[in-house]
């Protein structure tokens, strides 16, 4: 399986929504739920945001939400704060290899 | 409190071998499906490889840059991973985090703060 592919970037003002597409074909994000969304502020470690397509962990904010629509995952952020900006990648797994897409970096202006 | 604390990354030339250790606490280690991921430095995240607990049969799967190079292995007497990094390029400079899937099954949700490998002449 290749990356996933997400937009390099995206931005939004506070209080505004955003969303993130992560595309990927019919053998992976089309054909299972496995998709997954993580967070990562600079010089920190990736944070799980959301699992099963559209889950969230406990603790995890409910302005993050999930989605999928064909071969596209989305991962929408409601009520865009500051401590949102961070870089964003969708993630996906089969029996035997995860892989990730590129990664969007969200800047809320 | 649930811990992963990896360590050995350093500078080594290219061709050179490297070692790298995650130390595991505040889980059951031994059941655990551990993982290793990396960062090239302004790039994004790459999955390295992963090994099953000895339960599950204990076996790895490596993503294709770094198959037949690295090998991950675990001492679950000593509650650590380890990945032995062997024929070292340039292009494997990164920030390589342990992490493993402790509350969601199938998705990585613990991770270390990482351990940086530089790999330069």
């Amino acid at each position: 399986q290749s990356a996933l592919t997400q937009p390099a970037s995206v931005s939004g003002s506070p209080g505004q929504s955003i969303t993130i597409s992560c595309t990927g074909t019919s053998s992976d994000v089309g054909g299972y739920n496995y998709v997954s969304w993580y967070q990562q502020h600079p010089g920190k470690a990736p944070k799980l945001m959301i699992y099963d397509v559209s889950n969230r962990p406990s603790g995890v904010s409910n302005r993050f939400s999930g989605s999928k629509s064909g071969n596209t995952a989305s991962l929408t952020i409601s009520g865009l704060q500051a401590e949102d900006e961070a870089d964003y990648y969708c993630s996906s797994y089969t029996s035997s290899s995860t892989f990730f897409g590129g990664g969007t970096k969200l800047t809320v202006l | 409190e649930v811990q992963l604390v990896e360590s050995g990354g350093g500078l080594v030339k290219p061709g050179g071998s490297l070692r790298l250790s995650c130390a595991a606490s505040g889980f059951t280690f031994s059941n655990a499906w551990m993982s290793w991921v990396r960062q090239a430095p302004g790039k994004g995240l790459e999955w390295v490889g992963r090994i099953k607990s000895k339960t599950d049969g204990g076996t790895t799967d490596y993503a294709a840059p770094v198959k037949g190079r690295f090998t991950i292995s675990r001492d679950d007497s000593k509650n650590t991973l380890y990945l032995q990094m062997n024929s070292l390029k340039t292009e494997d400079t990164a920030v390589y985090y342990c992490t493993t899937v402790l509350y969601h099954i199938g998705y990585m949700d613990v991770w270390g703060k990482g351990t940086t490998v530089t790999v330069s002449s």
